[in-house]
């Protein structure tokens, strides 16, 4: 397998607009999780999902921010519109129902100005 | 609610010499707690993990960590550290029946010298 795939790897826009990142998990993973890494805040978990549901979205940051997975092997996360404190690391990572180890994709560092 | 603490925002060490990285967390019940690594520009990948049952648990490139109840503690370590271990690392607790919800700590920078 491939491993957990994001894209873009790298993405700029302008205050305002619409991102849109994306996410493969590892086949068969039940589990897809969002973070966030900024330097301030450190990594922290936007929303999970457990078979296509989401199960917690506590962490995410405001109405701005909206997760889908309409299936099992694509997600996205959207920012709506985009603002200057949104630029950070976006991470997604994928678990199996069984065991606890989560599967990190690469990221998608993502600049907002 | 759950939370980690890394007091080391950077260490440096040379070549070979041992290694210590602390991690402290607060969990109301039994941990699960994760030691992560991150390579510049890279994901985070699992070094090692604790649920229950030996409080010494191996990872892997040499790493272990040992669980301490009583000092709420997960320290990391390396007997010889190698260049290629120069990273980021992360301590996460999880919490949840299937620890899905890792909380990490804010890394600790391993600079290793020659």
């Amino acid at each position: 397998d491939a491993g957990v795939i994001q894209s873009p790897r790298h993405e700029v826009t302008e205050m305002g607009q619409e991102v849109t990142l994306r996410c493969k998990p590892i086949s068969g993973h039940d589990y897809l999780f969002w973070y966030r890494q900024t330097m301030m805040r450190g990594l922290e978990l936007l929303i999970y999902f457990n078979n296509n549901v989401p199960i917690d979205d506590s962490g995410m940051p405001e109405d701005r921010f909206s997760a889908k997975m309409p299936n099992a092997s694509f997600s996205t996360l959207k920012i709506q519109p985009s603002e200057p404190r949104d630029s950070a690391v976006y991470f997604c990572a994928s678990r199996p129902r069984e065991g606890t180890e989560a599967f990190f994709g690469q990221g998608t560092r993502l600049t907002v100005v | 609610a759950q939370s980690v603490t890394q007091p080391d925002i950077h260490i440096t060490v040379s070549e070979g010499a041992s290694l210590e990285l602390r991690c402290n967390y607060s969990y109301g019940a039994t941990p699960y707690l994760f030691w992560y690594v991150q390579s510049p520009g890279q994901g985070l990948q699992l070094l090692l993990k604790y649920f229950s049952g030996d409080t010494l648990v191996q990872g892997i490139k040499g790493f272990e960590a040992e669980f301490k109840r009583s000092q709420s503690s997960f320290n990391l370590r390396k007997p010889s550290v190698h260049w290629s271990d120069a990273a980021e690392y992360f301590c996460a607790v999880g919490a949840g029946g299937t620890a899905s919800k890792l909380t990490f700590g804010t890394g600790t920078r391993l600079q290793v010298t020659l």
